[in-house]
C-alpha cells in the first residue's frame, strides 16, 4: 500500500509565486513526516520535521491528521528554490518516502 | 558539519558478481540505513541497523542482500549474484540515539550492473 503520495511530479511556479508541494499519507498510528530536499548533484537533506513546527529556507508544513496530509509552502518561490523534494513517513518501524516532486522556479 | 560518506561514488560489476558498498555514519549515530533508488523511481527503503543486528528490513531486502558493521566506524551493504535490476542508486543515512531522529543521508553511490 502506498503509504505516502506527492500527486505531483513536476512543478513549475514563477519567482515570487506562492508554491505547494502536496503530499498525503496512509498510516493509522501517531505519524512522524518529514521533508526532505535534494538539490542538482547534491545528497538528500532533510527540511524540516512536523514536529518542530519550524520554518526553514521560508518552507513551511503543517500535519493535518483529518486530511492525512503534509503540504510543503512558500509564500514567495526563489530560483535557488528548485530542487527536488520528496515527502516522508516515519513510523517508528519504516522510513516511506514518496515519489518526489521536482519544483522548478522560472526567473 | 559532520556527514555520512559513502564509497565508491561509482561501481561498475559484472551481473552474478558480488558487490561491497561502503558507508561511514556520523559518528555519534547509532540507527544506520541503506535506501534504494532506482533510475526514476522513489526512494525505498532496504534495512535499519541498530545495535549490530538488523532492526527492521522491506520485501526488497532478501537473502541476496546483507549488512555488516565490520569496526567502529564502517557500515556495508553486500549484494551476491548481482542481477541487471539491482542497478540503482543506494543511499546510506544514519540517525542519533533515538529512533525516530531525522535521518542524514550520504551522497549516494551509483552501482551500474551490466
Amino acid at each position: 500500500a502506498q503509504r505516502v503520495t506527492q500527486p505531483e511530479k513536476l512543478l513549475s511556479v514563477f519567482k515570487g509565486a506562492p508554491v505547494e508541494l502536496k503530499c498525503n499519507y496512509s498510516y493509522s498510528g501517531s505519524p512522524e513526516l518529514f521533508w526532505y530536499v535534494q538539490y542538482s548533484r547534491q545528497r538528500l537533506q532533510l527540511l524540516l520535521r512536523h514536529i518542530s513546527r519550524e520554518s526553514i529556507k521560508g518552507f513551511t508544513a503543517d500535519l493535518n491528521k483529518g486530511e492525512t496530509s503534509f503540504h510543503l509552502k512558500k509564500p514567495f518561490a526563489q530560483e535557488e528554490d528548485s530542487a527536488m523534494y520528496y515527502c516522508a513517513l516515519n513510523t517508528g518501524n519504516q522510513f516511506y518516502f514518496g515519489t518526489g516532486t521536482s519544483l522548478t522556479v522560472i526567473p | 558539519e559532520p556527514e555520512v560518506t559513502q564509497t565508491p561514488s561509482h561501481q561498475v560489476t559484472q551481473m552474478g558478481q558480488e558487490v561491497i558498498l561502503r558507508c561511514v555514519p556520523i559518528s555519534n549515530h547509532l540507527y544506520f540505513y541503506w535506501y534504494r533508488q532506482i533510475l526514476g523511481q522513489k526512494v525505498e527503503f532496504l534495512v535499519s541497523f541498530y545495535n549490530n543486528e538488523i532492526s527492521e528490513k522491506s520485501e526488497i531486502f532478501d537473502d541476496q542482500f546483507s549488512v555488516e558493521r565490520p569496526d567502529g566506524s564502517n557500515f556495508t551493504l553486500k549484494i551476491r549474484s548481482t542481477k541487471l535490476e539491482d542497478s540503482a542508486m543506494y543511499f546510506c543515512a544514519s540517525s542519533g540515539g533515538r529512533k525516530n531522529q531525522p535521518q542524514h543521508f550520504g551522497d549516494g553511490t551509483r552501482l551500474s550492473i551490466l
